[in-house]
């Protein structure tokens, strides 16, 4: 499947680093998505996206910061973060907000923050 | 909050052996969603209920939605190696949109062959 794209697949960084996570959706949908998929732990939702506007920020540190240039891109910066910042974080997009459209899911970018 | 549970957590059958994982809400839900994962993969799509009692099929997977629409099941009949992966189950709050969506934890399914 290449409806979602993420960029990278795998990600080392130190604390002090600056890095970026990338998605693109080849669908044309109008809303997209950051999750953050943590071991036992159910995926948690951080950023939701409807028409480059944000409409959910659900208490994420602002060392996590997200970016919406257009429709079909989506962003995630990268800042001082911390080692349980490690996770798989997915990208979503669906073709609208409403409770029936469904989401589809990016590979993810593996994060390790040592 | 809103909260879905999922259960069993992990779930480890021989091949041809049947398997149900259950989903249960603390609220009513507008609809529920389930995908799949793979093992180093991300979820996949399956199916979407909506209706109270609404029962869908897919192959050898059966799908239930309750009639107070805060509980589902996935049932496979007669598992094979393929069915390897992680189901979760994610709910829509009544009234709620795509943004309010909360997964369950997952059932971790692996099959012996």
């Amino acid at each position: 499947e290449t409806g979602v794209t993420q960029t990278p697949r795998h990600l080392v960084m130190g604390m002090t680093n600056k890095k970026s996570l990338k998605c693109e959706q080849h669908l044309g949908h109008n809303a997209m998505y950051w999750y953050k998929q943590s071991a036992k732990k159910p995926l948690e939702l951080m950023f939701v996206y409807s028409l480059e506007e944000r409409v959910e920020n659900n208490s994420v540190p602002s060392r996590f910061s997200p970016e919406c240039p257009n429709s079909s891109h989506l962003f995630l910066h990268l800042h001082t973060l911390q080692p349980e910042d490690s996770a798989l974080y997915l990208c979503a997009s669906s073709r609208g907000q409403r409770s029936t459209d469904t989401q589809y899911f990016g590979p993810g970018t593996r994060l390790t923050v040592l | 909050g809103q909260q879905v549970m999922q259960i069993p957590q992990y779930q480890h059958v021989q091949e041809g052996e049947d398997f149900t994982t259950y989903c249960n809400s603390s609220t009513t839900l507008s609809n529920i969603q389930w995908y799949k994962q793979r093992p180093g993969g991300h979820p996949v799509f399956l199916i979407q209920l909506v209706k109270s009692g609404e029962v869908k099929k897919q192959k050898r997977l059966t799908f239930q939605f309750g009639e107070a629409k805060k509980n589902s099941s996935l049932h496979i009949t007669a598992t094979q190696t393929t069915d390897v992966g992680t189901y979760f189950c994610a709910g829509v709050n009544y009234g709620g949109s795509q943004g309010n969506l909360i997964f369950g934890k997952g059932t971790k399914l692996s099959v012996k062959p």
